[in-house]
């Protein structure tokens, strides 16, 4: 059974057009996080939610913004893509932010920016 | 900034056991080891993770040093489903609480 959920598996888009990826969890967890993983890269921490609390690595562009709508659902959104962002965009959730706490991720939505 | 260090890259024999090392030198008492694995194409997976003690799952054993400056995780009879990038990962509290992963080892399982 699916977990975390993430939609669509692919997208593409044009230079500059705004995106938005979604995800979902049936896990009821309290925090959801978005990572960007680029070709042949580990995953990068963009952001997460710890419930309502937005919480921003301090290097990711400004570009990226997140909304959480509720505890379910998590979304990421690209105001004016370019070249460098074609990457897998992962979501993950975690029941706290308690240190031996694992994280469950979805497969992804690979985007590519034309 | 990962503080881990792993080799690029290992090969194991299908049905054979793998040890998977991983280089954490400036761990702290707090600090959790955690392992994820990322098959092609999807997102990672929790492996297992420990603190001091060394732990088993039904899908690995993970061994920690006494010093707790390394741990190894042990795929007991390696699969060809267990070709995938292994990240061996510390949580902590400087980092606000939140994964870095590095670059990961690469394990090929030849049948």
């Amino acid at each position: 059974d699916a977990m975390v959920i993430q939609n669509p598996r692919y997208q593409v888009t044009q230079f500059g057009k705004p995106v938005t990826l979604s995800c979902s969890q049936t896990l009821n967890h309290n925090v959801m996080y978005w990572y960007q993983q680029k070709s042949s890269q580990a995953p990068k921490l963009l952001f997460h939610y710890y419930d309502k609390d937005f919480n921003n690595e301090a290097d990711t562009p400004d570009n990226f913004q997140s909304r959480r709508p509720n505890t379910s659902f998590c979304f990421l959104d690209i105001r004016s893509p370019g070249l460098g962002d074609t990457a897998m965009y992962l979501c993950a959730t975690s029941r706290d932010l308690g240190l031996g706490q694992p994280q469950h991720f979805g497969d992804g939505t690979r985007l590519s920016i034309l | 900034d990962a503080k881990t260090t792993q080799p690029n890259s290992m090969e194991s024999n299908e049905e054979e056991p793998v040890h998977l090392p991983c280089n954490h030198s400036t761990i702290s008492g707090t600090d959790y080891i955690h392992w994820y694995r990322q098959l092609p194409s999807q997102g990672p997976e929790y492996v297992i993770h420990g603190l001091t003690s060394n732990v088993n799952n039904r899908m690995a054993s993970l061994a920690i040093a006494e010093d707790r400056k390394s741990s190894t995780l042990i795929l007991h009879r390696a699969t060809l489903r267990d070709a995938a990038v292994y990240y061996c990962i510390l949580r902590d509290q400087n980092y606000g609480q939140n994964f870095v992963f590095g670059p990961g080892t690469r394990l090929s399982v030849l049948p």
